[in-house]
Parts: C-alpha cells; structure tokens; sequence
C-alpha cells in the first residue's frame, strides 16, 4: 500500500526558477525521505527529516515537515537542467522502522 | 567502493522459468531490500534484509525468495515467472543500523516475462 502522495504529479518550470513538489502521508512516522530518480536510473538519496524536526536544508534543496498536517514539501531553489527528474518521498512509520513506504513520485522537468 | 550492483541489466525470462537476480553491496550495510517499480505504482517493497540470516517479507513477496547468507549478498529469486513479474527491480541497502535510513540503491534489472 502506497503510504506518500505527491503534488503535483508533473511540474514543468524554466531554468532559474524554483520548484515546489509536496508529499502527503496517513500515518505516524519516523522519519521522511526524499530520493531523485532520473530516467531509467536508480534512485538516488537527497535528504531525511526526522519526525521531531520541522525544516532541513542541503544546498539548494529546502525540505519541510508538518506532522499536524502529516505533509511534507520539496523545495528545490534556482533549478537547472540537470534537475529534470522524478522525485519521491518515502516514510518510516513509527509503528513498523523496518520498512520504507513509497509515494508516486512528482515527474519535475526544467527546461533550459 | 562499487557500492550496490545488480546483476543482469536486462533479461528476458518465458512463463514458468526461474532465475536469480543478483545483489552485492561493498559498503557493510546491514539492512538490503528488494524493490519492484511499475509504471504508475512507485516502488513496492518484495523482501527486506536487517542482516545476515534474518529476511522478512515486504508489501508484494509472492512469487519471490530471498536469502540472506552474507552481510554482502542479496540474491532475489523467482520461482515460476508469470507476466505480471514483468517489471524493474531495483535492490538498496543501507547504512541505518538495520533500518532503511539513507537507502542505496543500484542500477536496477529490467525484467520482462513473457
């Protein structure tokens, strides 16, 4: 069962601009993980945010927390071509640590 | 490092034949993982790992076994391909102390039965 739900399915934005992808989950977790995939590869890991923790930032990525609302965002700053690709969120639930839980992914494009 | 490899790439498989895809990480990971990604489903857990010895069944384990004989190795098996197992299969590993924290993953094998 998929856990995550990610908003918007596809985004499509130029070069320079800043992309916001958003990820609803059901359940109480532990912690929120956000992975790129770019086509036809595997996924590759960008950051993890603990259930405790409100913001996190690594370069130009801005991930955020909202267990009230059981949401998270994907803020990617000043993007370029080379973002171009999906992008999923996955959780730990806290009743079961042993397993990842998958969203869809949102199919970013940036076109230069 | 190699990191995670998966081996083939590419195989195509007739219904009702069996074979193993191969996993190995270099990294001294505990916690390996199987995964299947459909067009539209995201990925699907199969089998998880949290060390040697210890395997445990995942979102979709039907039709596969796994074994878990080193902290290296990872080999996905299936047992009597169907159609519906066409698909990519993606393994991971991670460092989180036996939990799927921070996850690698290799390049994927791209499965079609037919």
């Amino acid at each position: 069962s998929q856990q995550g739900e990610e908003d918007p399915q596809a985004l499509s934005i130029q070069e320079g601009e800043n992309a916001t992808m958003n990820c609803s989950y059901k359940t109480s977790i532990n912690n929120l993980q956000w992975y790129r995939q770019n086509s036809g590869r595997g996924l590759v890991h960008l950051i993890l945010i603990r259930s405790n923790e409100r913001e996190k930032h690594s370069g130009r990525l801005r991930v955020t927390l909202d267990t009230s609302k059981k949401s998270s965002s994907l803020l990617i700053t000043a993007s370029r071509a080379a973002d171009t690709a999906s992008y999923f969120c996955a959780t730990v639930n806290a009743g079961n640590n042993r397993k990842l839980i998958w969203g869809l992914g949102t199919s970013l494009a940036v076109n230069p | 490092n190699a990191g995670v490899t998966q081996t083939p790439k590419f195989q195509v498989l007739k219904t009702g034949q069996s074979m193993t895809l191969q996993c190995a990480q270099d990294m001294n990971h505990e916690y390996m993982s199987w995964y299947r990604q459909d067009p539209g489903m995201g990925l699907r857990l199969i089998h998880y790992s949290v060390g040697a010895g210890i395997t445990d069944q995942g979102e979709v384990p039907n039709g596969y076994n796994v074994s878990r004989s080193t902290t290296e190795d990872f080999p996905l098996r299936l047992l009597s391909a169907a159609p519906s197992q066409t698909s990519v299969y993606f393994c991971a590993s991670s460092s989180g102390q036996g939990r799927p924290y921070e996850q690698y993953f290799g390049p994927g094998t791209r499965l079609t039965v037919t």
